[in-house]
Parts: C-alpha cells; structure tokens; sequence
C-alpha cells in the first residue's frame, strides 16, 4: 500500500526566502506526480504535474523534481510571496492509472 | 484549464437524512471521476473511482452502502451519503481527468458537509 510523506508538516518564513518541501513514497512504482496547492476550505489546485518519463518541471517560481527510484519528490519554490501561503500537498499516481495518494501536506505560511 | 465544478458548496442536514453532491465536468467529459474525503486538517483520503456508465470502484473500508456513486453521463458524478450521522461531516472533493495521456487531475472546490 502506498504511504506518501512530506516533510516538514508546517513551515513559516519571511518573504523572500527560497523553500524546499519534500515528498517521499514507499512505492516507487507510479506513474505520475502532482503536486496541488490548497487554501483553507477550498478544494486544490494543481500547480505541477511531472509525467512519468520526466525528472522535472517548472513553472515560474516553482519547480518540482521526481527521483522514482528513491521514492522522492522535491517542490522548490523561489522567492517566496505571501501569496504563496498555503496547504501544499504532493500525489503520485498508481502505475497504469489516474489513481492518486495524497501526501500529508505541508502547511506553508509566509509573512510579509 | 479545466474546469470541474460540485455542488452544494456547503449543507448542513440532520441525522438520518440523506444528501446528494454534485460532480459536474465543465468543458470536458470525464470517463473517470474521484471521490476525495478529507478530515480537518489532515490529508486526502480516496474513496471511489466513479466510472461512466458502470459501477464505482470503492477503496477499502468504505461503505459503499453508505456512500452511493452515480456517473450517469460524462460530465455528472454524484456522491450520495445515506443515512447521514455525525461522523459523516466532513470536505468531499471530486476530481476528473482529461482522460489524456498526461494523467492529469483536476478538482473541483469541495463540498462541506456537516451532520447535526
């Protein structure tokens, strides 16, 4: 059964700071990994999807890498802005289908 | 993007009774749709993969009983919680993939439930 890890579960830092959030998995048999961003009371949205034959993605300030056979996954978020504030929560997919496991989450909080 | 949208976004009903949430895929059909549960502030917890057409696939440990899925079309999933009690209340999400190669996943904005 698949457990998906992040690491650390809170974080808060001053703006400006670049961030690192960690994700490990137990099965490194996935096919894709998404990271989601989510508000309090809302639902999530998705901020990166690293396909299952990419080692990486970027999408402005953040960039997402995928190490399969170690079972890790990286959100690196650049410069960060109040804004940023948030649940962040990564998800692999099951080999073979859209099926994904969501991670504990790290609740970001970035303070002007 | 695309846009998955539920409905209500926030019920209250008494126990006993049953509700009725709505999945719909906007400007997309969706084969496959996803049933989230999520307790406060803890992650989210797969319940059923909703197919179209066909029955939905239950984790383990949820009732399906419980938790009726219907994907009568392709853009319209809905999760009905029979028999609501207290410990039903909780955020259900949905989610629906393009069905493309990407595998990617889009949510909708939730729906809070609360059981008095």
């Amino acid at each position: 059964k698949q457990e998906v890890t992040q690491i650390p579960a809170a974080l808060s830092v001053p703006e400006g700071e670049n961030l690192v959030l960690n994700c490990s998995f137990t099965d490194s048999a996935i096919y894709n990994l998404q990271w989601f961003r989510q508000d309090p009371g809302k639902g999530l949205t998705s901020l990166l999807l690293i396909q299952s034959s990419q080692r990486e993605q970027t999408s402005g300030r953040l960039n997402a890498s995928l190490d399969k056979s170690s079972g890790r996954s990286t959100l690196y978020i650049a410069a960060s802005q109040p804004g940023d504030s948030a649940t962040y929560l990564c998800a692999p997919s099951t080999s073979g289908t859209y099926k994904y496991i969501f991670g504990t989450g790290t609740r970001l909080k970035v303070l002007a | 993007g695309a846009v998955v949208s539920q409905h209500p976004s926030r019920v209250i009903c008494k126990s006993g009774t049953s509700v009725k949430i709505e999945c719909r895929s906007l400007d997309f059909q969706a084969t496959t749709m996803f049933w989230y549960r999520q307790f406060p502030k803890k992650s989210l917890m797969l319940m059923a993969t909703s197919n179209e057409g066909s029955k939905a696939t239950y984790e383990q440990g949820v009732e399906k009983d419980k938790f009726l899925i219907n994907h009568a079309s392709l853009t319209l999933s809905t999760l009905t919680v029979t028999s609501a009690h207290p410990e039903d209340s909780s955020f259900y999400i949905c989610s629906a993939s393009l069905g493309t190669n990407t595998g990617e996943l889009f949510f909708g904005e939730g729906s809070r439930l609360t059981v008095l």
